[in-house]
């Protein structure tokens, strides 16, 4: 089994609708975080957490939310999808002494 | 925040050597450099991470000059299923590991 885990591993739905992307990991790591990645753009950084209460927006964090419920699940929710967020989503996790990611295997969104 | 420059794609043949460069001209004195690899549709993985000299493991180099401005990857001897994405990330912080746009390192038989 993989150690993070995402779901769905591809959504499609309609522009308005409201969209969630989940992420558990068995890893026992304290930081997650969520990625966008769009062709020839790398990935960008949307939003990361250091601990259950911690929230934090990264680089493109206009038009998502997230929520950690619980150490090893961290959601990422688009409240109303729009097509420019057609994207594959990758959710990450690290250790509290290192900068070494792990990444899931992502989750392809189209956004009609 | 270091900014860093690679080369958008590279070529290579079997059994080659590939050196991929990244430029960091304004690497914090804390700054780790990291590099991670991405087969199509699937997340990056970790390959090698310095922070000057030379650091090797069973996959790869890295060099890093005294100036820490630049690092080079080395893949030695590559095959096929090193066709990936290549991409340096320069960051003392958890919360500034940003990725750029990577370079496409396409292996020829």
């Amino acid at each position: 089994d993989a150690d993070v885990t995402q779901t769905p591993r591809n959504r499609i739905t309609k522009t308005g609708k409201r969209i969630m992307l989940e992420c558990s990991q068995t890893k026992g790591h304290d930081r997650m975080y969520w990625y966008r990645q769009d062709p020839g753009l790398g990935l960008r950084l949307i939003y990361y957490s250091f601990d259950v209460k911690d929230i934090n927006k990264g680089e493109i964090s206009d038009g998502y939310s997230v929520s950690r419920q619980a150490q090893a699940k961290f959601s990422l929710s688009l409240e109303s999808a729009i097509p420019n967020q057609t994207a594959l989503y990758f959710c990450a996790t690290s250790g509290s002494a290192t900068l070494e990611l792990f990444f899931g295997e992502g989750s392809r969104l189209t956004v009609l | 925040l270091a900014k860093t420059t690679q080369p958008i794609s590279m070529d290579s043949y079997e059994g080659q050597e590939v050196n991929i460069t990244c430029s960091h001209n304004n690497i914090a004195t804390n700054d780790y450099i990291t590099w991670y690899q991405q087969f199509p549709s699937q997340g990056p993985r970790f390959i090698i991470q310095g922070y000057k000299t030379k650091v090797t493991n069973e996959v790869a180099s890295l060099f890093i000059p005294a100036d820490r401005k630049s690092s080079t990857l080395s893949l030695p001897r590559v095959s096929l299923s090193d066709t990936a994405v290549y991409y340096c990330l320069v960051a003392s912080r958890p919360d500034k590991l940003i990725f750029g746009t990577g370079t496409r390192l396409q292996v020829f038989p």
